[in-house]
């Protein structure tokens, strides 16, 4: 068990450029998450997978935002079209939850995040 | 979905008990507690989880009343590693993934 890892760590870019990250979570773990994470503030929840299966984005995540699990293995998330308030960490999770229940009481691995920084 | 409340930021010294306390007083019967730690630049990390009275690991103590309207999250013992932000999250076992909320959280701080 390797834990969660994110790539890059960080990414410098400049305002609407494309960005994309990866997150590779823990093998076996079937639900991943992708979460926000601003200075002084708690993890903003984004989307969220069960598998290959996008279950749930968030009403704050606008159409520039996308995700993708492939195969429900690593998951990448791409920014287009990147603005300066999109400057932030992002941080991916992992937990081995078992069907649609039980989310709330998820022990979720976090990895280290990617920061992100739109000039 | 419960609001929860922790004070903003807390100092300890090595070798104290280290009590943080959290406020949620329209928890729902279902509702779980769950608490997570974070040093700066890592993600969190889970440290406890429970639904009343007491659970105990080898990490934190979690303490919850009887109303559940409140749970306090005990540290034996800090040391100046214990110096991060501490997330108490309250949501039920059955739930939406965005209803995850991880707030603002309690900065702590353990001097020497």
């Amino acid at each position: 068990d390797t834990g969660v890892s994110q790539n890059p760590r960080h990414k410098i870019t400049k305002r609407g450029q494309n960005v994309t990250f990866r997150c590779d979570p823990i093998s076996e773990h079937n639900r991943l998450y992708w979460y926000r994470q601003t200075l002084g503030q708690g993890p903003e929840f984004l989307t969220y997978f069960q598998n290959e299966a996008q279950l749930e984005k968030s009403r704050l995540l606008s159409d520039r935002f996308s995700a993708e699990r492939p195969k429900g293995s690593f998951s990448t998330l791409e920014i287009q079209r990147t603005e300066q308030g999109d400057s932030a960490m992002y941080l991916c999770a992992s937990s081995s939850g078992l069907g649609l229940a039980l989310v709330g009481t998820d022990t979720q691995y976090f990895g280290p995040g990617t920061r992100l920084t739109v000039l | 979905l419960a609001k929860t409340t922790q004070p903003i930021s807390m100092d300890s010294y090595e070798g104290q008990e280290v009590n943080i306390t959290c406020s949620h007083n329209n928890i729902a019967t279902n509702d779980y507690i769950t608490w997570y730690q974070q040093f700066p630049s890592q993600g969190p990390r889970f440290i406890i989880q429970g639904y009343k009275t007491k659970v105990t690991n080898e990490v934190a103590s979690l303490f919850i009343p009887a109303d559940r309207k409140s749970s306090t999250l005990s540290l034996p013992r800090v040391s100046l590693s214990d110096t991060a932000v501490y997330y108490c999250l309250v949501g039920p076992s059955y739930s939406s993934a965005s209803k995850i909320i991880f707030g603002s959280g309690t900065r702590l701080s353990i001097r020497p």
